[in-house]
């Protein structure tokens, strides 16, 4: 069963602009990741949180995680062309299965 | 150097056949996957090894059957292809199956006819 639920399904903004998404997941986890993928590539790893952090920085990305809403977001500051992707979040619960959601389709038009 | 390859990238066969797709990683990761991801974009774990043991193991029709000759490869085998089959397979690796930052590979669609 899917665990993360990315929101929205698509997003689309100007270049320049700061996109934000959302993760919203079921049971306990361990870590919650984000990846992007290129339109028929495969996954790209882009930060790990860990379930005692709360908030974390890489680059122009920003993902907090709050365990009591069993929620997280991904923010990309200043948005390029080249951030148009697919983003998905993914859960490993305690068992350590990894759990993707269906992700959000960002566009980022020049 | 590709950190984790597959092949073939594109795969079109006819229902009922046998196929193979292969996986390999130059990361020397100890755990590899698979996972299936649907014309909705869900990706779904299919398998996972650990030295070459099976760790996990979806609910995922007999019809498939994965290979891992070493914690390098990891070669998904799918007998009696069925329609419903036709998705982009992903393999991965990480290092431990602590389910810590995976390594995708390329994809390789599947269409069944």
């Amino acid at each position: 069963s899917q665990q993360g639920e990315e929101d929205p399904q698509a997003l689309s903004i100007q270049e320049g602009e700061n996109a934000t998404m959302n993760c919203s997941y079921k049971t306990s986890i361990n870590n919650l990741q984000w990846y992007r993928q290129n339109s028929g590539r495969g996954l790209v790893h882009l930060i790990l949180i860990r379930s005692n952090e709360r908030e974390k920085h890489s680059g122009r990305l920003r993902v907090t995680l709050d365990t009591s809403k069993k929620s997280s977001s991904l923010l990309i500051t200043a948005s390029r062309a080249a951030d148009t992707a697919s983003y998905f979040c993914a859960t490993a619960e305690n068992n350590n299965d990894m759990r993707f959601g269906a992700g959000t389709r960002l566009t980022v038009k020049p | 150097d590709t950190a984790v390859s597959q092949t073939p990238k594109y795969l079109v066969t006819q229902m009922g056949n046998d196929k193979s797709i292969k996986c390999e990683q130059n990361l020397g990761h100890d755990t590899m996957y698979w996972y299936k991801q649907d014309s909705k974009k869900f990706l779904k774990i299919m398998f996972s090894y650990n030295n070459k043991e099976l760790i996990i193991n979806e609910t995922v029709p007999n019809r498939f059957s994965p290979k891992s000759p070493d914690k390098a490869h990891l070669n998904l085998h799918i007998n009696s292809l069925e329609l419903g089959d036709s998705a982009v397979y992903f393999c991965a690796s990480s290092q431990d199956p602590l389910a810590r930052e995976q390594y995708f590979g390329p994809g390789t669609r599947l269409t069944v006819t």
